[in-house]
């Protein structure tokens, strides 16, 4: 089983759709999670950090399931500029803070 | 906002020659880290430094490769002979610390060409 795991897309929607990721993890003891976006060849760009409870940046909700090991990415009212790929990032059990990334979601949103 | 710089963008050499990539982290972050991305593929850990040592190094991380902080602002990852399937886009990152709370901002890359 993969340490990171996505669905590769792409996700085409059109503009102003409600989309949602999920990425699962291999390791029950993984610290931390963060979702990152990627634009083509440039670097993966922090987007938000996944916390236990839950957390919203403006249009993005991120949740965390421990119980089932899986991480989600919700984004409401989709832009054009949300066209890029989503990279789930998984921090291993403790001792090491090296991210291990998933393959990336690649989402379009189309006019 | 401050951030992370990489130099040059675009490498490319020849096989069996050595490169050296630059980056500049964050002024007063003292976790740093290499990445590299193979074109169509996932981006991998290379090596982490703190403290001017490696703190953690990935399989990939051979004896061919190395890492340094010359001086205060530098981090640099030295491949000593290239290989044609070290060609990737090299990604350097850095962290306030290194922790549950602390995320890695990444610099532009540089993308290594070898021939």
């Amino acid at each position: 089983r993969k340490e990171v795991e996505q669905d590769p897309g792409p996700f085409n929607v059109p503009e102003g759709a409600t989309v949602a990721f999920n990425c699962t993890y291999s390791n029950s003891a993984s610290q931390s999670f963060f979702w990152y976006r990627q634009d083509c060849r440039k670097e993966p760009k922090l987007l938000m950090s996944v916390y236990s409870s839950g957390n919203e940046d403006g249009r993005f909700t991120a949740q965390l399931n421990r119980a089932s090991q899986y991480i989600s990415l919700l984004i409401r009212d989709s832009k054009l500029s949300d066209s890029a790929t989503y990279l789930c990032v998984v921090t291993p059990p403790s001792g090491t803070y090296k991210y291990i990334f998933g393959t990336g979601t690649r989402l379009k949103v189309l006019a | 906002e401050p951030e992370v710089t990489q130099t040059p963008s675009h490498q490319v050499t020849q096989m069996g020659q050595e490169v050296i990539l630059r980056c500049v982290p964050i002024s007063n972050h003292l976790y740093f880290y290499w990445y590299r991305q193979i074109l169509g593929q996932k981006v991998e850990f290379l090596v982490s430094f703190y403290n001017n040592e490696i703190s953690e190094k990935s399989e990939i991380f051979d004896d061919q490769f190395s890492v340094e902080r010359p001086d205060g602002s530098n981090f640099t990852l030295k491949i000593r002979s290239t290989k044609l399937e070290d060609s990737a886009m090299y990604f350097c990152a850095s962290s306030l610390l290194a922790g549950v709370a602390y995320e890695q901002y990444f610099g532009p890359g540089t993308r290594l060409t070898v021939t």
